[in-house]
């Protein structure tokens, strides 16, 4: 099956800091991809939707500045939070898909101090 | 947009029950109804699935069930098992989007 790794798994760092979080797609291409943030014993909060070659489509409320997707080839997305802030502190989890169906990775857990 | 309402929140059955999750959808238009299970601390991942031209679906233990008229589809998991203790989120697609609207999860406690 298709398989999404996430790289780093979790991360702490300073307040004001950057931190990127690689998204890759390990046996297949994927033109899109998905960047979502989960709160504890939350569902899935679509953050943007990350094209190959394009701009990334942001939800309303999502700061594209303060989050900044990148989609240089197909087979990786990259999600930089900019200036992190403990507010930041999440669960980011990537997908690809492939026709309907979602991907995930394993997920990166931000704690910003 | 689509809305989607799942139901209950929390759901806990001892072992060898059956458990059912409910969801609810707004666009008419919507014929993919994918399921994911997510362990704690891991990612979800896609356990059953089923289209608007299927009324229901199996396998092994875990069926999904789909009302078009009603608007409904409901997961149903028989004989639990420790194991099946997760939170399901069930999700909603329309033809031509890749962009699922998910549901707010169901916590899934499968007590020994």
């Amino acid at each position: 099956g298709a398989v999404v790794s996430q790289h780093p798994s979790w991360v702490i760092c300073k307040s004001g800091t950057s931190v990127k979080i690689e998204c890759r797609s390990l046996d297949f291409q994927a033109t899109t991809m998905f960047w979502y943030r989960q709160f504890p014993k939350q569902s899935l909060m679509l953050m943007a939707t990350s094209n190959e070659g394009s701009k990334a489509t942001y939800e309303q409320g999502v700061e594209k500045d303060k989050f900044l997707i990148n989609h240089a080839s197909l087979t990786l997305s990259t999600l930089t939070v900019t200036s992190a802030h403990p507010e930041d502190s999440s669960f980011y989890i990537c997908s690809a898909r492939v026709r309907e169906t979602q991907y995930f990775g394993p997920g990166t857990r931000l704690l910003v101090l | 947009g689509e809305n989607v309402e799942q139901h209950p929140s929390t759901l806990s059955v001892q072992e060898g029950d059956s458990a059912v999750i409910k969801c609810t959808y707004s666009d008419s238009a919507s014929n993919y109804f994918p399921w994911y299970k997510q362990e704690l601390g891991k990612r979800p991942q896609l356990i059953i699935d089923i289209r608007s031209n299927v009324g229901e679906k199996k396998d092994q233990r875990i069926a999904v069930t789909l009302n078009k008229t009603a608007k409904h589809f409901s997961l149903h998991i028989t004989e639990t098992q420790p194991e099946d203790s997760a939170v399901y989120f069930c999700a909603a697609l329309k033809g031509g989007s890749y962009i699922p609207t998910f549901g707010r999860g169901t916590s899934l406690i499968v007590h020994p």
